[in-house]
């Protein structure tokens, strides 16, 4: 069975660093093929992929963020973590974790975690 | 990066039938047949409903259904239920650059 589950501040101040990390179960990020994303949804709006990472520790980021954005993965602790620099208000979102195996050619999101809601806000 | 573009909402009767269309471009939904929808009801994470344009994964009701033609995707849900109510996003894989886009999702309201 698979699971996600993310963690991280509810609240942040605009231009500080927000970290979330993903813990999840059922899979390994060591297997070929799978992959783990983070995806966010600002209050009352659409989904938007952010970033991603193969179990071979290669990343892909959204374009228009990736100046922002670091991926990385702890294949011990079965995590893996996002960190956005420069927070600005409109970042304001739930955060998902999802599992994929788009190495393998499927690329979709078969697995969320909860999601874990971050406010910027001074 | 622009999203996929989506109806804002739709509606229909218990019973009928809805289609929910998606529309890309050559870059993205036109290129590839990986386009993927999620359910999402209100305060829950999305769930995947279709993937690679057509497929359902294990436990997806029969009512849900996907396909394509050029530029846009399509998804169909027949013999609307009411908790078929509730936002629906396509995916689509775009390329080793965009790499993946989501659409601006679309409310189904059961009448």
């Amino acid at each position: 069975q698979i699971t996600l589950k993310e963690s991280g501040p509810p609240l942040v101040k605009p231009t500080q660093t927000l970290t979330l990390t993903c813990t999840f179960s059922g899979f390994s990020l060591t297997t070929s093929g799978v992959g783990v994303g983070w995806i966010r949804q600002p209050p009352g709006k659409a989904l938007e992929w952010l970033a991603l990472i193969y179990w071979d520790d290669d990343k892909r980021y959204r374009p228009s963020l990736k100046s922002r954005l670091t991926i990385t993965k702890d294949t011990s602790k079965n995590q893996v973590v996002l960190t956005m620099t420069n927070m600005d208000p409109v970042d304001t979102a739930t955060y998902y974790c999802a599992h994929s195996e788009f190495g393998s050619g499927s690329y979709h999101f078969d697995y969320w975690g909860q999601g874990t809601l971050v406010t910027v806000s001074s | 990066q622009s999203a996929l573009t989506q109806p804002a909402s739709v509606s229909g009767s218990p019973g009928q039938s809805i289609t929910i269309s998606c529309t890309g471009t050559s870059s993205d939904v036109g290129s590839y047949n990986l386009v993927s929808w999620y359910q999402q009801h209100p305060a829950k994470a999305p769930k995947l409903i279709i993937y690679e344009g057509s497929k359902r994964p294990s436990g997806i009701s029969n009512r849900f259904s996907g396909s394509k033609s050029g530029n846009t995707a399509s998804l169909t849900i027949s013999g609307l239920q009411a908790e078929d109510e509730a936002d629906y996003y396509c995916c689509s894989f775009a390329g080793t650059s965009t790499f993946v886009v989501f659409g601006g999702g679309t409310k189904l309201t059961v009448l």
